[in-house]
Parts: structure tokens; C-alpha cells; sequence
């Protein structure tokens, strides 16, 4: 167990809708990173937060968003879905300096259908 | 920008045979590098890291990774593969520990033939 809730395991949803993924990072952990893995685009880097702030942003497109509250959990939402959004999304996250890993969640299976 | 090169989406070994996963990263600085490993329908777990000092890393579950400066490489190494080391494989890379993202390789799926 990483210590990385994430909230649901799968989804499934028709094309249009809009929906919420959520990610509790380890107890301490200030960066919250959230990728997505499909079979034809391997692991991709959407976007990080750091403490509430955004820190970078990746291949994340612009129907997707995301936030960290000040508990630090994380929130990933996808709007407009499309059948090319159904994926694998891993939320991360990593402890202060100077450890430099991250620990990865169970991830969210999400179908469109 | 940093990159991660993966050589070999797929390797097969035999049970007892030696584990070779190549890495090679692109960095203009000493990077952190990492190698996790994936299960089906599993998240993400940590093998191993180097960070700074010994450049012979040992991990989890019997692994080890070797980082050579001068060939821009940290490859994973098993001494004898068991079944359960079938899974996917990703080398990563981290510039700094203070806020940098992590650059992934596509990953190296490992079968292990009985």
C-alpha cells in the first residue's frame, strides 16, 4: 500500500458527461501529480500541484482540469468525454525534499462509452 | 528537456536466467532516476532510486540498477528472474527533489517463460 488513496476505481460514463476523479495523497505529502495511461500513449504527465499551487502542466487538455485543496487532496475533472479518454489515471504523490520519489495510487479505470 | 529511452518495449527471459532492462536518459545535470514496476491493474510501486553516492542501487525484490554519468544509463538487473517478475517496467527521471515532474520511459514489459 503506497498511501495514495484514489476515488473510484472505475468509472464509466457516456461520451459528453463530466466526471470527477479524487486523490489523497500520502499523510505529509505537499505534490500531488496526476498522469494518464493508455495503451497507444503509454504514461503521460497531465499536471502537477504543489501545496495548492500549480506547479507544471503537462499533455493535459483543456477539457480536463484540476485543483488541490488545502487538505492537500486533489481533484481531476474531465469534461466533454470522449471515447479516446478512456484510460488508466494515476494520481502521485511525493514527499518534501530531500526524499525525491513519488508514490503512485491504485489508479481509476475510466470507460467511455 | 529531459527524456527517457527504454530499449526493448518487450523482453523475455527464462525463470532463472538473468534480468537486463535497458535505461538511458537524456539530462544536462545528474538527474534522480528510478525504476517502478507495474502489475496488472496495479498502480505504480517503487524499485529503486539513485539519488546521489553509490552508483550501484539495490531495490526490492532482488533488483539492482548500475548509474554510469558517462553513458547516460541506469539498466535494472535481476540475477535469476522468478514468474512473479512479469510486469511492466518504467524507468523514470527526476531533475530536482523540489517540485520538478518526473519524465517517464514508455516501459519494457518483462514475460518469464517457465
Amino acid at each position: 500500500d503506497s498511501g495514495v488513496t484514489q476515488t473510484p476505481k472505475h468509472l464509466i460514463t457516456a461520451t459528453g458527461q463530466r466526471v470527477t476523479l479524487r486523490c489523497s495523497p500520502r499523510s505529509g505529502d505537499l505534490s500531488v501529480y496526476w498522469y494518464q495511461q493508455s495503451l497507444d500513449q503509454g504514461l503521460q504527465f497531465l499536471i502537477q500541484y504543489y501545496n495548492g499551487e500549480e506547479r507544471a502542466k503537462g499533455n493535459i487538455l483543456e477539457r480536463f482540469s484540476a485543483q488541490q485543496f488545502p487538505d492537500l487532496h486533489s481533484e481531476l475533472n474531465l469534461s466533454s468525454l470522449e471515447l479516446g479518454d478512456s484510460a488508466l489515471y494515476f494520481c502521485a504523490s511525493s514527499p518534501s525534499p530531500p526524499r525525491p520519489e513519488a508514490f503512485f495510487g491504485q489508479g481509476t479505470r475510466l470507460t467511455v462509452v | 528537456a529531459q527524456s527517457v529511452t527504454q530499449l526493448g518495449s518487450h523482453v523475455s527471459v527464462s525463470e532463472g536466467a538473468l534480468v537486463l532492462l535497458r535505461c538511458n536518459y537524456s539530462s544536462s545535470v545528474p538527474p534522480y532516476l528510478f525504476w517502478y514496476v507495474q502489475y496488472p491493474n496495479q498502480g505504480l510501486q517503487l524499485l529503486l532510486k539513485y539519488t546521489t553516492g553509490a552508483t550501484l542501487v539495490k531495490g526490492i525484490n532482488g533488483f539492482e540498477a548500475e548509474f554510469k554519468k558517462s553513458e547516460t544509463s541506469f539498466h535494472l538487473t535481476k540475477p535469476s528472474a522468478h514468474m512473479s517478475d512479469a510486469a511492466e517496467y518504467f524507468c523514470a527521471v527526476r531533475k530536482s527533489n523540489t517540485g520538478n515532474q518526473f519524465y517517464f520511459g514508455t516501459g519494457t514489459s518483462l514475460t518469464v517463460i517457465p
